[in-house]
């Protein structure tokens, strides 16, 4: 069965930590994403990436970065957390094959105080 | 820009009661479409999808959707929906081959059992 896993499903950091977000996927799947995802604006793409050690900006990539060393892990990185990213944080993987189904991880929600 | 349109935040149905949620997107050219379902604490996971042939497709738990080209729209429906039902439903468009889904901002039925 297919499963994405995320390192933690609540998070609570004060302004200014650096905060890590960690995503496993066991499908062998080439690409990986990290979305955020708030109230009355669903899901936006903050990165993608397409390979090991690729990555690409999505729709809101500032005040992010992400690291993808091993095709099964795709962290998102907050170098310096801020009271706006308060949110919902969903990792997906997919396979290029068909460019289909995006399978999504439980989520991991944070709160910075 | 591209971007995908629910047209309602929240729906509130009785059980048996049909549904229909709208779903509009802005892309031009081919795409493939989708729905998504989120239940209550758990993951985001695919309803049903649309990539080529017959317009109206078939998924899980009874749903339905049907693509009208013309109309640029993806509308969802069940004949009689059900408590289980009760969730929030997100319409996303990609182009074939793209590495980017636009997500709508969702719709959360509640069903009243």
């Amino acid at each position: 069965d297919v499963k994405v896993t995320q390192s933690s499903r609540y998070l609570v950091k004060r302004t200014g930590e650096k905060v890590f977000l960690e995503c496993v996927q066991d499908m062998d799947h080439e690409n990986m994403f990290w979305y955020r995802q708030d109230p009355g604006l669903g899901l936006r793409l903050i990165y993608f990436s397409y390979d090991v050690k690729m990555k690409e900006k999505g729709d809101i990539p500032e005040g992010y970065s992400v690291s993808r060393e091993k095709k099964e892990r795709f962290s998102l990185i907050l170098e310096s957390a801020s009271t706006n990213q308060t949110s919902m944080y969903l990792c997906a993987s997919r396979s290029t094959s068909g460019w289909e189904t995006q399978y999504f991880g439980p989520g991991t929600r944070l709160l910075v105080l | 820009a591209q971007s995908v349109s629910q047209h309602n935040h929240h729906v509130i149905l009785s059980e048996a009661a049909s549904l229909e949620l709208g779903c509009n997107y802005s892309y031009g050219g081919t795409v493939n479409l989708f729905w998504y379902v989120q239940y209550p604490g758990q993951h985001l996971q695919l309803l049903l999808k649309y990539f080529s042939g017959d317009p109206l497709v078939k998924g899980i738990k009874g749903f339905e959707a049907e693509f009208i080209k013309s109309k640029f729209s993806f509308n969802l429906r069940k004949p009689s929906v059900q408590w289980s039902d009760t969730a929030e439903y997100f319409c996303a468009v990609n182009r074939p081959g793209g590495f980017k889904t636009i997500f709508g901002a969702g719709t959360r039925l509640f069903v009243k059992a």
